[in-house]
């Protein structure tokens, strides 16, 4: 079974810095995406990057990217120049490339912008 | 071009009461979902279609049941609301390619008092 793991609960960053937020994930699967969420306190979910399981190179989207590190089963997405916008839950999930393509979240990191 | 919408966008319930929520895409979306998020945590599946008509249960399907009459809307049914069927309700849905996200609707907030 699949399992996504994020470590952080929540993290503080004063604005402009970058931030790098955790995941790690589990699967037997050899074809799979990996997908960042960000969730505002109005709630929506909002897609932010995805990266395949056969991307050689790491997927960036303006100041987001994502350090794949498919050895360790590791997919951190990395903000640059953070701004107080960027204050939201962040979720990691993964996506099996079969059947239903069904999304496996994990937990969650709150992240803080402070000016 | 709507997305995905979902009705209602808050609800309060009695125990043992019977509910619908309607989850509409405007995509032509062959998957759809339903997920529940309760707090501090992530979605979870409840159930999900992969066609018009076809339904199959997630990770915590109990106390659900959806149908898929048409391939634009995806209902999921309380029939006898419990207290921990609170919870804050997504639905999403997905085209067959496998690099797309998942879309998702802004969500409902049930609360079974």
């Amino acid at each position: 079974a699949q399992k996504i793991t994020q470590t952080q609960p929540g993290m503080f960053v004063q604005e402009k810095e970058a931030v790098t937020l955790d995941c790690t994930y589990d699967t037997s699967d050899q074809s799979y995406g990996l997908f960042w969420y960000k969730q505002p306190s109005s709630g929506e979910m909002i897609f932010l990057i995805y990266q395949g399981s056969y991307d050689e190179q790491n997927a960036t989207e303006g100041r987001y990217s994502l350090n794949f590190q498919k050895a360790r089963k590791s997919a951190n997405l990395v903000i640059s120049a953070s701004q107080l916008g960027d204050s939201a839950m962040y979720f990691c999930a993964m996506r099996e490339n079969w059947g239903a393509q069904k999304l496996v979240f994990g937990q969650g990191t709150r992240l803080t912008i402070n000016p | 071009n709507a997305g995905v919408t979902q009705t209602p966008k808050f609800r309060v319930l009695k125990t043992g009461q019977s509910m619908t929520l309607l989850c509409a895409q405007d995509m032509n979306h062959e998957y759809m979902y339903w997920y529940r998020q309760d707090p501090g945590m992530g979605l979870r599946l409840i159930h999900y279609s992969v066609g018009e008509g076809t339904t199959a249960k997630g990770e915590v399907p109990d106390g659900y049941n959806v149908s898929r009459l048409k391939k634009q809307n995806f209902l999921l049914g309380l029939e006898s609301a419990a207290p921990s069927q609170t919870s804050v309700y997504f639905c999403a849905s997905s085209s067959w390619t496998v690099t797309d996200t998942q879309y998702f609707g802004p969500g409902t907030r049930l609360t079974v008092l």
